[in-house]
């Protein structure tokens, strides 16, 4: 089977540095994506790392070790408005071309 | 906003009976995806259609059924709803290919009682 394991919560100020992991357990995949998801509403797309290493986009940075079966998502100069439900998700060899899996997801609160 | 619409947005049905969900994808997408997502977890994977065919399925029963549209607009069924069923519904729109971004609809709440 596949499995994304990220942290279930976790808690930072506003304007710090905040580093969500997430490792798998999967037989191959085309890349790993994230996704923000607010309060329950429709994910948005945050970033894509098809190869290993560090892609950056804006406050946000995705990397990726396959070696290491494992990525992470780092956010800086937090602000309140990314308070948010973060997930990781790839997209495996075979099956459906467009599919998803996704990680089971971190809740980000920012504090003052 | 993703221009991906669904509707309801929020539905009450009780066990047993049948629901419908709409999804209108992006404009110049041709593959819609369903997500189911249980409270408190990361959405699951239903099935795919491209260009009005499933080509994909996920871990979900028959009762778990789809169409899509000759202009890439999709629908969803479950029939015999359980109690279990009781989700956030997702849809997601792409361009088949190697463009990794979904472009998700706001979702449709279905709470079964």
């Amino acid at each position: 089977g596949q499995s994304l394991e990220q942290p279930s919560e976790v808690t930072a100020v506003e304007g710090a540095i905040v580093q969500i992991n997430c490792t798998y357990q999967t037989s191959g995949f085309y890349g790993l994506s994230w996704y923000q998801q607010h309060d329950g509403g429709a994910p948005t797309f945050l970033s894509y790392n098809a190869l290993d290493g560090l892609e950056e986009t804006g406050r946000f940075s995705s990397f990726l070790s396959r070696s290491d079966s494992y990525g992470y998502l780092l956010l800086q100069e937090l602000q309140m408005k990314d308070s948010a439900s973060y997930f990781c998700a790839v997209r495996p060899y075979g099956g459906a071309t467009n599919k998803l899996i996704f990680g089971t997801g971190t809740l980000l609160a920012v504090q003052p | 906003e993703t221009g991906v619409t669904q509707s309801p947005t929020h539905l009450i049905k009780t066990r047993g009976q049948q629901v419908t969900l709409r999804c209108s994808s992006q404009s110049g997408h041709n593959t819609v995806s369903w997500y189911q997502q249980a409270l408190g977890q990361g959405p699951q994977f239903i099935f795919q259609y491209y260009r009005e065919e499933e080509n994909g399925r996920g871990n979900f029963p028959p009762r778990f059924s789809g169409l899509q549209f000759p202009n890439y607009s999709s629908e969803l069924n479950v029939n015999a709803l359980e109690l279990d069923d009781s989700a956030l519904y997702l849809c997601a729109s792409s361009q088949r290919g190697p463009n990794p971004e979904a472009f998700f609809g706001q979702g449709t709440r279905l709470t079964v009682v």
